[in-house]
């Protein structure tokens, strides 16, 4: 079946410390992988996205992600985060392919001590 | 000019009623999407519609029924609200060239009371 598994729902960090979210897929063939962002009250913004290539890709807002077919993971990363960062992040897969179901995963929660 | 754009942004209305939701791109993209998130976030796909033919209809209550105009419009009529369709709507767009990269709109905000 296919599917997205974010497991941290909340996750706090101190402003200007490092960043990692987890998600891993089980998708049956070559993914589409991405990472979505949503602010409070906001519609989700892409961050970034990987089909082929480097598998270490930058998206907007100085986000990361690396993905690695051996872990079926695509973890997001930040080397320092900011106050502005506080926000849900969403993992999704799906075919390459547009008019197909994409499918999130559950979001983890960010939150930013001062 | 707003990408995706959805209107209303907030819908307050009495269980029973019929109401409306309207989406409109104007990216030139020629597949439109309808997501619902509820309360913990969750975000399902509803329908997808590619040049105004419907491609994706996901196990939703008949009472929910997009409509599709033209490409750069889908609009989702929902009759005889129930408490349980309140929720977040959103509409989305991708380009088929594109691959599946899908642009969010702002959501609609629906309470049913």
């Amino acid at each position: 079946a296919q599917s997205v598994t974010q497991p941290d729902i909340h996750i706090t960090v101190s402003e200007g410390a490092s960043l990692e979210l987890r998600c891993n897929y089980s998708y049956g063939a070559t993914p589409y992988l991405f990472w979505y962002v949503q602010s409070p009250g906001q519609g989700l913004q892409l961050l970034l996205k990987y089909f082929s290539g480097d598998t270490l890709v930058q998206g907007i807002k100085g986000f990361e992600a690396e993905f690695k077919r051996s872990q079926s993971s695509f973890n997001l990363r930040k080397p320092s985060v900011h106050w502005s960062d506080a926000a849900e992040y969403f993992c999704a897969v799906g075919p390459y392919s547009s008019a197909s179901k994409i499918i999130f995963g559950s979001g983890t929660r960010l939150s930013i001590r001062p | 000019d707003t990408a995706v754009s959805q209107t209303p942004k907030y819908l307050v209305t009495q269980m029973g009623n019929d109401k409306s939701i309207k989406c409109e791109q104007n990216l030139g993209h020629d597949t439109m999407y309808w997501y619902k998130q509820d309360s913990k976030k969750f975000l399902k796909i509803m329908f997808s519609y590619n040049n105004k033919e419907l491609i994706i209809n996901e196990t939703v209550p008949n009472r929910f029924s997009p409509k599709s105009p033209d490409k750069a419009h889908l609009n989702l009529h929902i009759n005889s609200l129930e408490l349980g369709d309140s929720a977040v709507y959103f509409c989305a767009s991708s380009q088929e060239s594109r691959g599946n990269e899908q642009f969010f709109g702002p959501g609609t905000r629906l309470t049913v009371l």
